[in-house]
């Protein structure tokens, strides 16, 4: 049972342009939202993370926003740049529950 | 301080062969955790450890199992290796078992022919 649903699984987006990841969850004991970037060969770094007390965390050009109703949360890459181009994974989790991830987004910016 | 450290970075053993990965966590980090990570499967969880004891344990069969050592190093040992452990293992570790930010070790590449 896949708990934390990602999409899309690939994205394609010209420079400077807006690019959006959405991850759909089930539990609702989830309280932990991070999203993690990973580049080949490399392990997934964490980007950015929510708890769901706020509706957006915005750190540079990268936002979340959270619909704890909808139990949905997304990733905003602003002025996307070539650098971008990785894996995205979203994941969730609770207490000492395990991170759960999303199957991943790889995204490619484009010039 | 220095990162979380993983070897060997690649293997390549055959089926039936067994295998050990070791994990080094970030100095002070009390909690590692073992994800398989496959192109069809994504990040899939293994075990984590804390203060040497298992805390959470994956869906994977017993061929896969770990330990910590009191040094907070962890070893993950795959037995009876079959084609599809084929995959890239990764180590994170944190601070306490909640939910700290998880770092990630580069991985070890595990090849099965």
């Amino acid at each position: 049972q896949q708990q934390v649903k990602q999409s899309p699984q690939s994205l394609i987006v010209q420079k400077g342009g807006i690019s959006i990841i959405n991850c759909a969850y089930e539990n609702t004991a989830f309280d932990y939202f991070p999203w993690y970037q990973q580049f080949p060969g490399k392990g997934p770094a964490l980007l950015i993370a929510i708890r769901p007390d706020v509706s957006e965390k915005k750190e540079g050009r990268f936002t979340i926003s959270f619909n704890k109703s909808a139990k949905q949360f997304s990733l905003h890459i602003m002025d996307s740049q070539p650098g971008d181009s990785a894996t995205y994974f979203c994941a969730a989790s609770s207490g000492n529950t395990p991170l759960v991830f999303g199957k991943g987004t790889r995204l490619s910016v484009i010039a | 301080k220095a990162g979380v450290t993983q070897t060997p970075r690649y293997l390549i053993k055959t089926r039936g062969q067994q295998v050990t990965l070791s994990c080094s966590p970030i100095s002070g980090h009390r909690s590692v955790s073992w994800y398989q990570q496959t192109p069809g499967q994504g990040l899939q969880f293994l075990f984590e450890y804390f203060s040497e004891t298992q805390r959470n344990k994956g869906n994977f069969p017993g061929r896969f199992s770990g330990r910590q050592f009191s040094n907070s190093r962890s070893e993950m040992n795959v037995s009876t290796l079959e084609l599809g452990d084929s995959a890239l293992y990764l180590c994170a570790s944190k601070e306490t078992s909640g939910t700290d930010t998880q770092y990630f070790g580069p991985g070890t590449r595990l090849t099965v022919l």
